[in-house]
């Protein structure tokens, strides 16, 4: 069966600091896999989607990039974060046109 | 850009009653529909999927159904329970993308 992986769990990080959230997926090959947030109170937004190695969709301008160096490695990075990256990052994974399945999630918070 | 819409935006009912959350999208040029359940502070959990060629789908007390060509999705709720506390999201998709309305938050007093 597939297990989607996220870490850390929670996470708390001053302005300006760097940042690096990673997202590994078991049990599939060559899956779309997806990075969104989660504002307090809100719905989800698109950040990043893959179709594969080393190709990255960026959904919205922002201080965030995205990487995928594995199959099943997504990770999500800043070089200085803000207190607007505050919120829950959830990776998910999707084969063809079926269920998006999505990890537990990280909470970050900047202060 | 496909914009979702879910109402109410919250729902707070006595054990027992039949419910009834609503969906609707701009594009209905979709490929499919998922409705998923979220806990606080966790993520998200499947809870159905409606490919685009068809009209609804069921799983034990939930039923979904999709009317594509008006733009609207329905999640049926038959007698709640207080295990069915969450929210609840609905995620029309595009080609390899879900987009995401902003929930409806269901509260099941027992």
């Amino acid at each position: 069966s597939q297990t989607i992986h996220q870490w850390p769990a929670t996470l708390v990080q001053p302005v300006g600091s760097p940042l690096s959230l990673e997202c590994t997926v078991e049990g599939t090959s060559n899956p779309n896999l997806y990075w969104y947030r989660q504002a307090a109170g809100r719905g989800l937004q698109l950040l990043f989607y893959s179709v594969g190695i080393g190709q990255i969709s960026s959904e919205v301008p922002q201080n965030l990039s995205a990487s995928r160096p594995q199959d099943r490695q997504f990770i999500l990075s800043s070089k200085k974060l803000l207190l607007s990256d505050s919120g829950f990052y959830l990776c998910a994974w999707m084969k063809g046109t079926d269920t998006q399945y999505f990890g537990p999630g990280t909470r970050l918070t900047v202060l | 850009k496909q914009e979702v819409t879910q109402i109410p935006a919250a729902l707070s009912v006595p054990e027992g009653e039949n419910l009834v959350l609503n969906c609707s999208f701009t594009d209905s040029a979709i490929y499919n529909l998922q409705w998923f359940r979220q806990d606080p502070g966790k993520g998200l959990t499947s809870l159905l999927l409606i490919q685009s060629s068809q009209r609804e789908q069921t799983s034990g007390r939930l039923n979904a159904s999709l009317d594509k060509s008006s733009g609207r999705s329905t999640l049926y709720i038959a007698a709640s329970q207080p295990g069915d506390s969450a929210t609840y999201l609905c995620a029309p998709s595009g080609f390899n993308k879900f987009y995401f309305g902003s929930g409806t938050k269901l509260n099941v007093k027992p």
